[in-house]
C-alpha cells in the first residue's frame, strides 16, 4: 500500500494569510494527486486533481503543486470558508488512499 | 447537476449486515465512470471501501474486500453497499461518491453524497 502522510495536521491561520500543506507518498504516485477539502459535517469537496489542475468552479487562490513523492497545497490569502480539513489522495494503485488530514483553525 | 443521495438504516446491530443505496440524478450510471463508496468513523479521516462501474466490475480495499458486496441497478440509477458481519468499529459517516474516469485508478471523486451516518450498536 502507499502511504499518504500530511502536515501539519493542524494549524491556525487568520484570514488573508498565505498557508500551505504538505502531502508525502510512501513512494512515486508520479501526478496522480488530489486535494479535497472538507467543513464539518458536510462531504469533501474536490479542489484540485492530477496535482496541480483546479477543479471547475474553485477559487483560484488555491494552488497545487509537485510530483513524484512531494506534493503542496497552498492558499493564497485565506478566506473564512477556508477553515477546514484537508486530505490528500492519490489514485496511482487501484488501492487509492487518502491522507490523515490537515485542519484549518482560526487564529 | 449530478446529485448523489446515500440512504438506508442508521443503526445496525453486530454481526449484521449494513446495507446502503446510493441515487444518482443529473448523471445515467449506465454512461460511464466508477461509482464508490467511502467511509469516515467519528473524528478521522477518510477510507475507500470499493468502487463499481456500470459492466459490474468492482475493486475493494484488501482490508474490506472479504465483507463488501457491491451492486448496481442501472434501471433505477443506484448502486449499492452490503457490509456483512459489522462490529462497532464499522461505525461511520458513509458516503457515495462518483470517481471520474472509466478506467479505475488514475481518477479522482468529483461528486460526493452528503453522507449517511451508521451506528453499530446493539
Amino acid at each position: 500500500d502507499i502511504q499518504m502522510t500530511q502536515s501539519p495536521s493542524s494549524l491556525s491561520a487568520s484570514v488573508g494569510d498565505r498557508v500551505t500543506i504538505i502531502c508525502r507518498a510512501s513512494q512515486s504516485v508520479a501526478d496522480f494527486l488530489n486535494w479535497y477539502q472538507q467543513q464539518p459535517g458536510k462531504a469533501p469537496k474536490l479542489l484540485i486533481h492530477s496535482a496541480s489542475i483546479l477543479q471547475s468552479g474553485v477559487p483560484s487562490r488555491f494552488s497545487g503543486s509537485g510530483s513524484g513523492t512531494d506534493f503542496s497545497l497552498t492558499i493564497s490569502g485565506l478566506q473564512p470558508e477556508d477553515f477546514a480539513t484537508y486530505y490528500c489522495q492519490h489514485s496511482y494503485t487501484t488501492l487509492i488512499t487518502f491522507g490523515g488530514g490537515t485542519t484549518i483553525e482560526i487564529k | 447537476q449530478v446529485q448523489l443521495q446515500e440512504s438506508g438504516p442508521g443503526l445496525v446491530k453486530p454481526s449484521e449486515t449494513l446495507s446502503l443505496t446510493c441515487t444518482v440524478s443529473g448523471y445515467s450510471i449506465s454512461s460511464a465512470y466508477y461509482w464508490g463508496w467511502i467511509r469516515q468513523p467519528p473524528g478521522k479521516g477518510l477510507e475507500w471501501i470499493g468502487s463499481i462501474d456500470r459492466s459490474g466490475s468492482t475493486y475493494f480495499n484488501p482490508s474490506l474486500k472479504r465483507r463488501v458486496t457491491l451492486i448496481m441497478d442501472k434501471s433505477l440509477n443506484q448502486f449499492f453497499l452490503n457490509f456483512n458481519n459489522v462490529t462497532t468499529v464499522d461505525t461511520a459517516v458513509y458516503f457515495c461518491a462518483r470517481w471520474a474516469r472509466s478506467d479505475w485508478y488514475k481518477g479522482r471523486f468529483d461528486h460526493w453524497g452528503q453522507g449517511a451516518q451508521v451506528t453499530v450498536s446493539s
